[in-house]
């Protein structure tokens, strides 16, 4: 079974703070992709990468930024915390071709106060 | 407006009822469709996935996708209390998918009670 782990499952920081969520998978994947959500917004795409030091922006990508080091981690990094980005966040991972789904982890709640 | 709209519910049905869930549309260029289950506290997982319009049967599962109406459809036969979720299609066009890059709808909160 492939599995996407999330470091993390609660967190709390202060606004100001930065804030790194991590993200290992095990499948080999080449994509993976952060997504934050919100009660009636469903999952909204964040930033993804389809490869090791690639990475696109997705549909909310303000006041953050990524880093894939490694084929099997993505690192989500809030430079500067707002409490407007108290959510949950949700890692996933998948093989680059249309018919694969999404493997999700878990999710990270982060509190920003 | 969104591009994926889905009643957020909640929806709550006794045991055995037969469900519904729907999403509409907006981007004619979508050809992948999915519906997605998330447990409380869990990820979502994949349930169902369509390539263009048509039926897909799984079990007690059906999807279905009118592209001319740009509207899906997700049936849960002899619900259970097991079904119990908050169900989220998802879609893409075929750039979209390869790079698994899905738009999402809000999800609908299901409860199955017995």
């Amino acid at each position: 079974d492939v599995k996407v782990t999330q470091s993390s499952r609660y967190l709390v920081k202060r606004t100001g703070e930065k804030v790194f969520l991590e993200c290992v998978q095990d499948m080999d994947h080449e994509n993976m992709f952060w997504y934050r959500q919100d009660p009636g917004l469903g999952l909204r795409l964040i930033y993804f990468s389809y490869d090791v030091k690639m990475k696109e922006k997705g549909d909310i990508p303000e006041g953050y930024s990524v880093s894939r080091e490694k084929k099997e981690r993505f690192s989500l990094i809030l430079e500067s915390a707002s409490t407007n980005q108290t959510s949950m966040y949700l890692c996933a991972s998948s093989w680059g071709t249309p018919n694969s789904p999404l493997h999700f982890g878990n999710g990270t709640r982060l509190t920003v106060t | 407006q969104k591009e994926v709209e889905q009643d957020p519910g909640p929806l709550s049905v006794p045991e055995g009822a037969i469900v519904s869930l729907n999403c509409t549309y907006s981007n004619s260029a979508f050809q992948y469709f999915m519906w997605y289950r998330q447990y409380s506290r869990k990820g979502p997982e994949l349930l169902m996935y369509t390539y263009s319009s048509g039926n897909k049967e799984d079990g007690r599962f059906t999807a279905q996708v009118d592209k001319s109406s740009k509207y899906i459809s997700l049936f849960i036969r002899d619900s259970q209390p097991s079904d119990s979720a908050t169900y989220l299609c998802a879609m893409s066009d075929a750039g979209g998918t390869s790079y698994g890059k899905l738009t999402f709808g809000q999800g609908t909160i299901l409860t199955v009670h017995p």
